[in-house]
């Protein structure tokens, strides 16, 4: 089975804290993708990468940055954490251009 | 005007109905298309996964694209509480890019 771990299921940051969402994929997959999911307004994607050291911007990625040093492991970076960025952190993977997503537990986090 | 849109329900069914749930959407370049079903604070899951027009079945899930109405549509049969979920409909166009999501549908199935 494809398994995407976050490294963390909850977490409640201070204003301004430079905040590290990590996520792993153990299935050699080339893209992989941070999205946020707020009620309402669905799944936003942030930002994306399809090969190791690059990336793209999704549709909100302003106050976030991401790594991408191993093809395992795509990093979401939150520069000085602001209380709108408390929400729900997805990461997901798929194999390559026309295939399906799979997606970690993802990870809730909390800015106060 | 959104590009994926799906009514956010909440829709309330009892155990044994038939339920569907769509989406519609406004590029017509999207050729792949997902439904995923996400339990309450877990990530979701794929369910479906299809390729341009038809249907494809699995057990009691159907799922439907009508690319020319730039339609989809789910189909759960026999529905039974465990299926009492946010529903999400995903698209990609196929290129290296992203898929897009719709909003989600609250499913709940009453026992």
């Amino acid at each position: 089975d494809v398994k995407v771990t976050q490294s963390s299921r909850y977490l409640v940051k201070r204003t301004g804290e430079k905040v590290f969402l990590e996520c792993v994929q153990d299935m050699d997959h080339e893209n992989m993708f941070w999205y946020r999911q707020d009620p309402g307004l669905g799944l936003r994607l942030i930002y994306f990468s399809y090969d190791v050291k690059m990336k793209e911007k999704g549709d909100i990625p302003e106050g976030y940055s991401v790594s991408r040093e191993k093809k395992e492991r795509f990093s979401l970076i939150l520069e000085s954490a602001s209380t709108n960025q408390t929400s729900m952190y997805l990461c997901a993977s798929r194999p390559g251009q026309n295939t399906e997503a799979f997606f970690g537990q993802g990870t809730r986090l909390t800015v106060v | 005007q959104k590009e994926v849109e799906q009514d956010p329900g909440p829709l309330s069914v009892p155990e044994g109905a038939i339920v569907s749930l769509n989406c519609t959407y406004s590029n017509s370049a999207f050729q792949y298309f997902m439904w995923y079903r996400q339990y309450s604070r877990k990530g979701p899951e794929l369910l479906m996964y299809t390729y341009s027009s038809g249907n494809k079945e699995d057990g009691r899930f159907t799922a439907q694209v009508d690319k020319s109405s730039k339609y989809i549509s789910l189909f759960i049969r026999d529905s039974q509480p465990s299926d009492s979920a946010t529903y999400l409909c995903a698209m990609s166009d196929g290129g290296k890019g992203d898929m897009r999501f719709g909003a989600g549908t609250r499913l709940t199935v009453k026992p």
